[in-house]
Order: structure tokens, then sequence, then C-alpha cells
């Protein structure tokens, strides 16, 4: 069974650039959460989608949005980057956000804005 | 969601146990205790969690005190491939349809180091 999967692992852009990272989940997990990692701040929440909608969405600015398709995989978008977005984006999928259900990691996308 | 106090490092020699606490005063009565790891560079991996019971899994056991208030991750025979950050992690888990229910709220974790 194939795990969480990013895509790119590694990305260098421009400050002003706009990025989209894509995530797809194990298969049959309905739910996928957005992660960003930076040695200041640590492990941060995003957001989560289930069944195409978004359930939960974390402190960030609107700059930072995403999306999920009718077959699970999510993609997560950053417009007008700024240096401090420079970080590892991680994506976790889990089978529902429902009881007592634990969520999976894929090896995450590090990104590095110039 | 509850917060979670963990000592910041650990040391264990190998193949003995490590056994790394976890204080969630203010957990709520529907909220797990999860824990993860992440190695250096790598996703975080899911390793155990529990809601009052005392859980068991092939890679670690977990133990909740009975006023759940404070847990104990334990890793019976570590080994240097055990070395990483741990974070221990209360989750509001809900019925299906209900909201706060895939949110992970990460501490800093406890660097374990296990030397051999």
């Amino acid at each position: 069974k194939a795990g969480v999967t990013q895509t790119p692992r590694y990305l260098i852009k421009t400050r002003g650039q706009q990025v989209t990272l894509s995530c797809s989940p194990i298969s049959g997990h309905r739910s996928v959460s957005w992660y960003q990692q930076t040695p200041g701040q640590g492990l941060q929440f995003l957001f989560e989608y289930f069944s195409e909608t978004q359930r939960n969405k974390g402190n960030f600015p609107g700059r930072f949005s995403g999306r999920q398709f009718s077959n699970s995989r999510s993609e997560m978008n950053v417009s007008t980057l700024e240096l401090g977005d420079s970080a590892l984006y991680l994506c976790a999928s889990s089978l529902e956000p429902g009881l007592g259900t634990e969520a999976f990691f894929g090896q995450g996308t590090r990104l590095t804005v110039v | 969601d509850a917060k979670t106090t963990q000592p910041p490092s650990m040391d264990c020699a190998e193949g003995r146990a490590a056994n790394l606490p976890c204080n969630h005063s203010t957990i709520s009565g529907n909220e797990y205790v999860y824990w993860y790891r992440q190695i250096h560079s790598q996703g975080p991996q899911y390793i155990i969690h529990g809601l009052k019971n005392n859980e068991t899994n092939e890679m670690a056991s977990l133990i909740i005190t009975e006023d759940r208030k404070s847990s104990t991750l334990i890793l019976p025979h570590a080994t240097l491939r055990d070395t990483a950050v741990y974070y221990c992690i209360v989750r509001v888990a809900g019925l299906y349809g209900s909201s706060n229910t895939g949110k992970l709220i990460f501490g800093q974790g406890t660097t374990l180091q296990v030397k051999p």
C-alpha cells in the first residue's frame, strides 16, 4: 500500500512568485491536512480538507490556500511568496476526521524562497 | 485543544527502555492522547494513541494515568534508530461531522537521543 505522496520534494522560488504543492493521500483516505514546519515556529497546522470541503483552518494569511479534489488528492497554493515562507510543508492523510483515527504524513516538500 | 508539556530532551542507552513523559492537565473527556515522532528531515510518524486505557502496539506502550492528566510513552528496547523528536498531542476526536477532529497541535516535543 503506497504511503502519502508529496510532490515536488524540493522547490526553489523567488519572492513574489506563487507556488502549488501537491499531496496524494493513502488510497481510501478521504481526509487531508497540511502543516508548515520551520525551525522557529515548529510544526503548525495550515488547513484540513474532507470531501472536498475545508473543515478547519490554521492562523495563516490568506496567501495560503488549498483545495481537495474528488479523488481526495489535495493541493495547497501560496501566492506572493515571502522569504519567511521557506519551510518544510507536510501533508497528512487519514481515513476520515472521525473518532480516534491516526494521520499518516508524507515526506514533505522543502520550499526555499530566495 | 489541551496543551501538553514535555521535557525538551532526554537520553537513553541503547537496549534500555525509554520512558517519555507528557503532562496534559487540562485534557477534556473527549480528547485522545497521541504520540508521533519525527526523525530528522522526515515527516512525523504515528506511534500510538489512547483515550484512558493503557495501549500497546508493536512500536511502543502508552500509559495514561487514571486522572488522564499525564501519560508516558514507553519504547521497551530503544535502538539508535529511535533517536528522534517525540511529540505528545491531545486531540479532540469527536463523531463524524463535528469540527476540530483532524487538526493536530504540535508542541516542541522531546528530543530523544539513544546512545550506544
